[in-house]
């Protein structure tokens, strides 16, 4: 059975410090694919990034960046320079085989990140 | 372009009872998943409907149903309400199939309280 780890249930830091959120999982597939996704207050899970199991290459989009390690199972995102408005509940999310819906995937509990002045 | 919409976006229903939520996808748009999220088992998912008919499913008791309409959009049925049904639903919205851009859409959900 697939599974995924998000351990900090919470994190909090000040403006422009950069943070890590991390993010394990567990899969018996060779094929797979991972997911990014931020909740805001307002309830939509807004996508950020998808990565198949097949490309271990970081990623870098603006403050946002994505270390995907099939070693250690791992798929960890850093914001750098952290703003208020990243205060949100973020979600590693894990698919076995995708087609491109948002069809069984399955969720981390979350990291909930509080940025403030 | 218009957003994933679902409605309503609150409901109070009492025990026993059933509800009928609704999701309208975004234009084009011929897939439908669903989700629950609660505080004590996270996101977990519901079905998909795709074209009408419903291609994938999770671990939900038979009290909760869906169906698709030839627009595309989507409804979730609840009978029989438990106290345990109170989440927040959310459905996305894509394409349906794989490709660049193709990726899902999530509605601000329905928040579901059950008395």
């Amino acid at each position: 059975a697939q599974k995924v780890t998000q351990a900090q249930t919470e994190i909090s830091v000040v403006e422009k410090e950069d943070v890590t959120l991390d993010c394990v999982y567990e899969t018996r597939d060779t094929t797979y694919y991972l997911f990014w996704y931020k909740q805001p207050p307002s309830g939509e899970l807004v996508f950020l990034i998808r990565r198949n199991s097949f490309d271990e290459q970081n990623e870098i989009s603006g403050r946002y960046s994505w270390n995907f390690q099939k070693s250690t199972s791992s798929f960890n995102f850093t914001i750098t320079a952290s703003q208020v408005v990243d205060s949100a509940v973020y979600f590693c999310a894990l698919s076995e085989g995708y087609t491109g819906t948002a069809s069984k995937l399955t969720f981390g509990t979350g990291t909930r990140l509080q940025v403030t002045l | 372009k218009a957003g994933v919409t679902q409605t309503p976006r609150y409901l109070i229903k009492t025990r026993g009872q059933q509800v009928t939520l609704s999701c309208s996808p975004i234009s084009g748009h011929r897939s439908v998943s669903w989700y629950q999220q609660t505080p004590g088992q996270g996101l977990q998912f519901l079905f998909e409907y795709f074209s009408e008919t419903q291609r994938n499913k999770g671990n939900f008791p038979g009290r909760f149903s869906g169906r698709q309409f030839s627009n595309s959009r989507s409804e979730m049925n609840v009978s029989t309400l438990e106290l345990g049904d109170s989440a927040l639903y959310l459905c996305a919205s894509s394409l349906g199939f794989d490709g660049p851009n193709t990726e899902a859409f999530f509605g601000q959900g329905t928040r579901l309280t059950v008395v």
